[in-house]
């Protein structure tokens, strides 16, 4: 167990419609990550939050967006879904540090129909 | 463009023989590598990292290498078990001066160790 949460587990949507995912880091950890994981892809950055602040942008769509909220937790926002936004999503956290690595989720697996 | 890559899709091994799971990158900027581990229904569990600054780390079973100049990294487990069979993600890192840059990662080898 790595300590990091993430809620739902799974989620099948429709087209168009909007979902939120939702990761609480381990405790005493500032930094939160989110990925994507496609088929035959491999680990996609999408975003990086330090202390509530956005701090690096990846590949991550205009009809995506997080949040950290002042407890820490983060939220992944997805909107107009595509088929193709099926995936699995994953969180990860880090303490502030030059060389600390990142501990990740058991991950929401995305299913679009 | 890729910018980490695993060649090999997939590796089988025989219990108790030595693994070796390959990854090239193409950032010299890169300052900081990472394997991880990941089973099915599981997020990647952190295996052993390495800094630019060294060519080898060993941790238990598991040893990875760096060569810089050919901006090439291995891991190696010695020996091989069962257990083992996971899906091995490269990484790496650019350390932007004061922050933690983001982790690209390669897509993975899959490693099945055979009783």
């Amino acid at each position: 167990d790595s300590g990091v949460t993430q809620t739902p587990k799974h989620l099948i949507t429709a087209t168009g419609q909007r979902v939120t995912l939702r990761c609480s880091p381990r405790s005493g950890d500032l930094s939160v990550y989110w990925y994507q994981q496609s088929l035959d892809q491999g680990l996609q950055f999408l975003i990086q939050y330090y202390n509530g602040e956005e701090r690096a942008k990846g590949n991550i769509l205009e009809r995506f967006s997080a949040q950290q909220f002042p407890d820490l937790h983060s939220e992944l926002n997805l909107s107009s879904l595509e088929l193709g936004d099926s995936a699995l999503y994953f969180c990860a956290s880090s303490q502030q540090g030059t060389y600390n690595e990142q501990f990740f989720g058991p991950g929401t697996r995305l299913t679009v129909l | 463009d890729q910018q980490v890559k695993q060649n090999s899709p997939s590796l089988s091994v025989q219990e108790g023989r030595i693994s070796i799971l390959n990854c090239d990158y193409t950032n010299s900027m890169f300052d900081y590598f990472l394997w991880y581990k990941k089973y099915p229904a599981e997020g990647p569990t952190f295996l052993i990292s390495i800094s630019s600054i060294k060519d080898k780390n060993e941790d238990g079973r598991f040893t990875v290498f760096l060569n810089k100049s050919a901006k090439h990294l291995s891991l190696h487990i010695v020996p091989s078990q069962p257990g083992d069979s996971a899906v091995y993600f490269c990484a790496a890192r650019r350390f932007y001066g004061g922050s933690q840059g983001n982790l690209i990662f390669g897509k993975g080898t899959k490693l099945s160790v055979k009783p």
